[in-house]
């Protein structure tokens, strides 16, 4: 592993099915983030984690619930999915959330469709 | 609210120069990114900004005006492989990057 893996790569999903995205990072960083991208919008933020044993919430976090239970990893949980939560979700991570200047590192990110 | 414009589409010729800009409106202000994202991959670091001025990596060159909310992303001698989407960010008083839709690059021969 170097970087950031997320798995799965893409997955359909039967609206009201649970579904976990998972993320493990192997760069020893502090901080982590889970965002939704969809067409004609920017990156958004649905919950980070500044450091292991704790998260926030971000922009959307409604629906979804994380968890960071070490440095490493970073698991997106989806309850019970609906289909306005088809989107792509990236995982990302820093070394900071204060420093900037090397920027976030992201996975290839999970292309979700909710029918 | 919290504000980042970019245009969304832009097309330039193999071999010009295009500057993308970036006008932001946030509570407080750490910095600044440029994000390359070609179609279908994640976003890759570009540059950041945190002081007024030019910041230049090669062919790849970022400007700030704090006091105008303003960057721009200015590429040189373009390339066919340029052809991405850029994605500006500012990090705010929370240090939380805010995120514009990004600008949609379409390099022609």
């Amino acid at each position: 592993i170097a970087g950031i893996t997320q798995a799965p790569t893409s997955q359909i999903l039967a609206a009201g099915r649970r579904m976990t995205l998972r993320c493990t990072q192997d760069m020893r960083h502090n901080a982590m983030y889970w965002y939704r991208q969809d067409l004609g919008l920017g990156l958004r933020l649905i919950h980070y984690s500044n450091t292991a044993g704790t998260t926030g919430k971000g922009e959307v976090p409604d629906g979804y619930s994380v968890s960071r239970a070490n440095t490493d990893d970073f698991p997106l949980t989806l309850a019970s999915a609906v289909p306005s939560q088809t989107s792509v979700y990236f995982c990302a991570s820093s070394d900071d959330p204060g420093q900037g200047y090397y920027g976030y590192t992201f996975g290839s990110g999970t292309r979700l469709t909710v029918v | 609210g919290q504000n980042i414009d970019q245009p969304t589409e832009m097309t330039a010729t193999e071999g010009a120069i295009v500057q993308i800009n970036c006008t932001y409106q946030t509570s407080g202000f750490n910095g600044l990114f440029w994000y390359q994202q070609h179609a279908g991959e994640a976003p890759t670091f570009l540059s950041y900004n945190v002081l007024d001025g030019l910041e230049e990596k090669g062919r790849f060159s970022s400007f700030l005006s704090r006091s105008k909310g303003y960057s721009y992303l200015l590429l040189k001698e373009l390339q066919m492989k340029d052809s991405a989407s850029y994605l500006c960010a500012v990090t705010d008083s929370n240090y939380q990057l805010i995120w514009g839709a990004g600008t949609k690059l379409i390099i022609k021969p």
